[in-house]
């Protein structure tokens, strides 16, 4: 059973930073929080993961709480390709098993 | 570096049938996942497999099985096929152990008339 709840959709201009939140109150000390987002007619595509310590790469950062209850993925300038369907997901800590909530959709606005 | 190739793209089968769909990982990559994903029910686990070892299964009736081989490459099967299991069937693999991000396949579609 997915363990994140995030909200259904959102919207954002484009070149915009955007903010998607993630709240994961049950996650143990082991968990990972993942980040993957699904275009249409595509599978899913990894953005970022992190365990404890604020994280960055090349497509976004990933702020975690300090008290890792939550999180929040930053994209610093939204451009049309990044409309999708962003999946928060906080990884077990018996194997790679990932249940997928139903995500945030992300509209682009021109 | 080629990404994780799924087979076939697409399929049709008749109710009752059985199906065998294909993954081979990324070079080097030990871990495969799978996925079911429906317009009602969302992505959901089917099982994970990591150096041929099945470690963790999905909330799916026995009709789903799968296996790994021992050059990581996975196939799934899905027996007594019903309309229910029309479905996009994702694959993943991963190069190691927990906490590693997944790539996906772009999948097969499924469809059971």
């Amino acid at each position: 059973d997915a363990k994140t709840t995030q909200p259904n959709s959102m919207e954002s201009n484009e070149e915009e930073p955007v903010h998607l939140p993630c709240n994961h109150s049950t996650i143990s000390g082991t968990d990972y929080i993942h980040w993957y987002r699904q275009l249409p007619s595509q599978g899913p595509e990894y953005v970022i993961h992190g365990l404890t310590s604020n994280v960055n790469n090349r497509m976004a950062s990933l702020a975690i709480a300090e008290d890792r209850k939550s999180s929040t993925l930053i994209l610093h300038r939204a451009t049309l390709r990044d409309a999708a369907v962003y999946y928060c997901i906080q990884g077990t800590d018996t194997g790679n098993q990932f249940y997928f909530g139903t995500g945030t959709s992300l509209t682009v606005i021109p | 570096k080629a990404g994780v190739t799924q087979t076939p793209r697409y399929l049709i089968k008749t109710r009752g049938q059985q199906v065998t769909l294909s993954c081979s990982p990324i070079s080097g990559h030990r871990s495969v996942s799978w996925y079911q994903q429906t317009p009602g029910q969302g992505l959901q686990f089917l099982f994970e497999y990591f150096s041929e070892t099945q470690r963790n299964k999905g909330n799916f009736p026995g009709r789903f099985s799968g296996r790994q081989f021992s050059n990581s490459r996975s196939e799934m099967n899905v027996s007594t096929l019903e309309l229910g299991d029309s479905a996009l069937y994702l694959c993943a693999s991963s190069p190691r152990d927990r906490g590693n991000g997944y790539t996906f396949g772009s999948g097969t579609r499924l469809t059971v008339v």
